[in-house]
């Protein structure tokens, strides 16, 4: 069983809508959450992180957390072109950093 | 990208010949990661660091070593390249560790 399983897509919205990512984690001795956002040829970039339970929003975008069920997502509001990239959820437990194979988002204009 | 170099940003190599990446932070950040990424397969984690002279294996250390002699620099050596080693290779650094920061990555080719 992999540690973190998303999946992959393709995902597509339209511009201005709501895009929802989500996520699973296999172990429950994890401690913290995170999503990166990876366009073509670059590298990983931080753009939300969570350790409790519930939502936490900044700006479009907002992540939210169920350790019960082991779940973790990521909502974009008023997607943008700009958006359209591979979205990596990751969790952290023991020091190092499980990631899964991303999902792949395009907004259409 | 949060004071992290890697080096070099591309190489073409030999099979069987020793390849040895670098990953310079600026920030002083205790854990220093080596992944590599491939398509299907994610980012997998090859070897960590926790500070200077203490590392770890990953999911898919074998055919690869590593040595942090400094606290801001951390060594990734292919003893031997192969085929399979083909990747672009990430560098990450986090303080706690809280988030982990990349840096621009390596593209090796092993031919």
């Amino acid at each position: 069983q992999k540690e973190v399983e998303q999946n992959s897509g393709p995902l597509s919205v339209p511009e201005g809508a709501i895009a929802s990512l989500n996520c699973t984690y296999s172990d429950r001795g994890s401690q913290s959450f995170f999503w990166y956002r990876q366009y073509s040829g670059k590298s990983p970039e931080l753009i939300m992180f969570i350790y409790s339970n519930g939502d936490k929003e900044d700006g479009r975008f907002t992540a939210q957390l169920n350790k019960a069920s082991q779940y973790v997502s990521l909502l974009i509001r008023d997607s943008q072109p700009s958006d359209s990239a591979t979205y990596l959820c990751a969790v952290c437990r023991g020091g190092q950093f499980y990631f899964g194979t991303g999902t792949s988002l395009t907004v259409i204009p | 990208d949060a004071g992290i170099t890697q080096s070099p940003r591309h190489k073409v190599t030999e099979t069987g010949t020793p390849v040895t990446l670098r990953c310079h932070q600026t920030e002083n950040h205790r854990y220093m990661y080596w992944y590599r990424q491939d398509p299907g397969h994610g980012l997998r984690l090859i070897h960590y660091s926790y500070g200077v002279k203490d590392t770890d294996k990953g999911e898919v250390s074998d055919g690869y070593s590593v040595s942090r002699s400094k606290t801001e620099d951390f060594l990734l050596t292919l003893e031997s390249a192969t085929s399979s080693q083909t990747s672009v290779y990430f560098c990450a650094i986090s303080a706690d560790p809280t988030e982990a920061f990349f840096g621009q990555g390596t593209r090796l080719t092993v031919v």
